[in-house]
């Protein structure tokens, strides 16, 4: 069964100190990797699409990276106006209706201190 | 990209009743799924609306419990029947095209009490 974990759980930040989100799959044939951010009371905020192991790709203080087992998304001296649950979803095998699938994670919520 | 207006954005309601969902979008889209989120959950599909025709259940829904509707390429609707305190969720509109990214609504904040 395809699967997708993150890690932490939730992180909290002094504004400034950088640091990792980690996504691990579990997939059968990666087909794309997708970051998203989401905001108390929002619907998830597309920010990157990976896919192929060694892909990088960065957007202001965010930086996502791939490889054959887990994405990484470094976030370079946050600041407060950061803070969001970050998901991560991996398209993977096909819905009951035959398109693509995608494959989410729980997400790591990210608190950045002033 | 997509703009997804997706109403109502939150609801009380009492067990036993139906609320239905809707989702517009500002463009024609191939693809319209309707997700969950549960409390510290991820998302879950529910099942994809087809323009015309019946929805496409995941395993583990219904529809008799989650009828969807999609007369048009820029519209669905969702509805949550015979509510329970269970069903309290995040219930999200996404649109996509082929190879794209996923597009997300705001999302129905659904509390049953």
């Amino acid at each position: 069964e395809d699967q997708v974990t993150q890690s932490p759980e939730a992180l909290r930040l002094q504004e400034g100190e950088s640091s990792s989100l980690n996504c691990s799959y579990t997939v059968s044939g990666l087909r794309g990797l997708f970051w998203y951010r989401q905001d108390p009371g929002k619907g998830p905020e597309f920010l990157f699409t990976l896919y192929s192991a060694g892909e990088e790709k960065e957007k202001e203080r965010l930086k996502a990276t791939l490889t054959k087992k887990e994405s990484f998304l470094h976030i370079t001296a946050p600041k407060p106006e950061d803070s969001a649950t970050y998901l991560c979803a991996v398209q993977a095998g096909v819905t009951q209706g035959g398109s693509e699938k995608l494959v989410f994670g729980k997400g790591t919520k990210l608190t950045v201190n002033p | 990209s997509a703009v997804i207006s997706q109403k109502p954005s939150r609801d009380i309601c009492q067990r036993g009743t139906s609320l239905t969902i809707q989702c517009q979008v500002d463009s024609q889209v191939t693809m319209m799924f309707w997700y969950r989120q549960q409390p510290g959950q991820s998302l879950t599909l529910i099942a994809t609306a087809n323009q015309g025709s019946e929805a496409t259940y995941e395993s583990g829904f219904v529809i008799d419990k989650f009828p969807i509707s999609r007369p048009n390429l820029t519209f669905s609707t969702l509805t949550v029947s015979n509510m329970s305190p269970e069903d309290s969720s995040i219930y999200l509109c996404s649109v996509r095209w082929v190879n794209t990214e996923a597009f997300f609504g705001q999302g129905t904040r659904l509390t049953v009490v």
